[in-house]
């Protein structure tokens, strides 16, 4: 069955640096997502990704988050300068058009330190 | 505007009952979808369930169902003959059509005992 599969698992970055979460949707799909989830929260979206742009952004998704398609497989979230807040699950997610339900990848635990 | 609302922060169940999550629901948009995920304590969120807002019947996934009130905006997640396995959080979520972004609820940590 196809999935949604993230790397690294676990990341453990300084404060300061960048990261890029790397993510490979599910390929027939359309719609890519990346949420995040600190620990013991709701699950807060992030970005969704449609036909090569941002589609729709939340107010967390600020000039330190990018996210790029760079090779029409791979679907990655970068985060420049890290900040201890930062540190949460990072899900990817992605889904076929219409009212369709979203899949998630196990994602990705960054810690920030 | 959507949002969720999941009034029960926990629950506590005995093996082989059926149990009920509650979910209500708010869209600006008459065509939404709804969903159910299941988060265990490793941390991947994994699908259970869909219900469109057009369906007529109520979605059904093996031992889960999803309760659809429309006029009452509520979504409720019933499983049946719980199982140890069920243990975990359960986020109720939703979409509108003319939307991308999902959004979630707070969530309800279930607990199965033996």
């Amino acid at each position: 069955e196809p999935e949604v599969t993230q790397t690294p698992s676990h990341q453990v970055t300084q404060m300061g640096q960048e990261v890029i979460l790397r993510c490979v949707p599910i390929s027939n799909h359309l719609y890519f997502y990346w949420y995040r989830q600190i620990l013991g929260q709701k699950v807060e979206f992030l970005v969704s990704f449609y036909n090569n742009e941002i589609s729709e952004k939340s107010e967390i998704f600020d000039d330190q988050f990018s996210v790029e398609r760079p090779d029409g497989s791979n679907f990655t979230l970068k985060i420049r300068s890290t900040k201890l807040e930062d540190s949460a699950m990072y899900f990817c997610a992605s889904r076929d058009r219409g009212l369709t339900e979203a899949f998630f990848g196990q994602g990705t635990r960054l810690t920030v330190v | 505007a959507q949002k969720i609302t999941q009034t029960q922060p926990g629950m506590f169940v005995q093996e082989k009952e059926a149990v009920t999550l509650d979910c209500t629901y708010d869209t600006s948009d008459p065509s939404y979808g709804l969903f159910w995920y299941k988060q265990p304590s490793s941390g991947e969120m994994i699908f259970l369930i869909y219900q469109g807002s057009y369906d007529q019947q109520n979605a059904t996934e093996g031992r889960y169902s999803l309760n659809f009130q429309k006029a009452r905006k509520s979504a409720n997640l019933v499983i049946s003959a719980s199982q140890l396995g069920d243990s975990a959080m359960y986020f109720c979520a939703s979409r509108m059509n003319r939307d991308d972004k999902i959004i979630f609820g707070k969530g309800t940590r279930l607990h199965i005992l033996p």
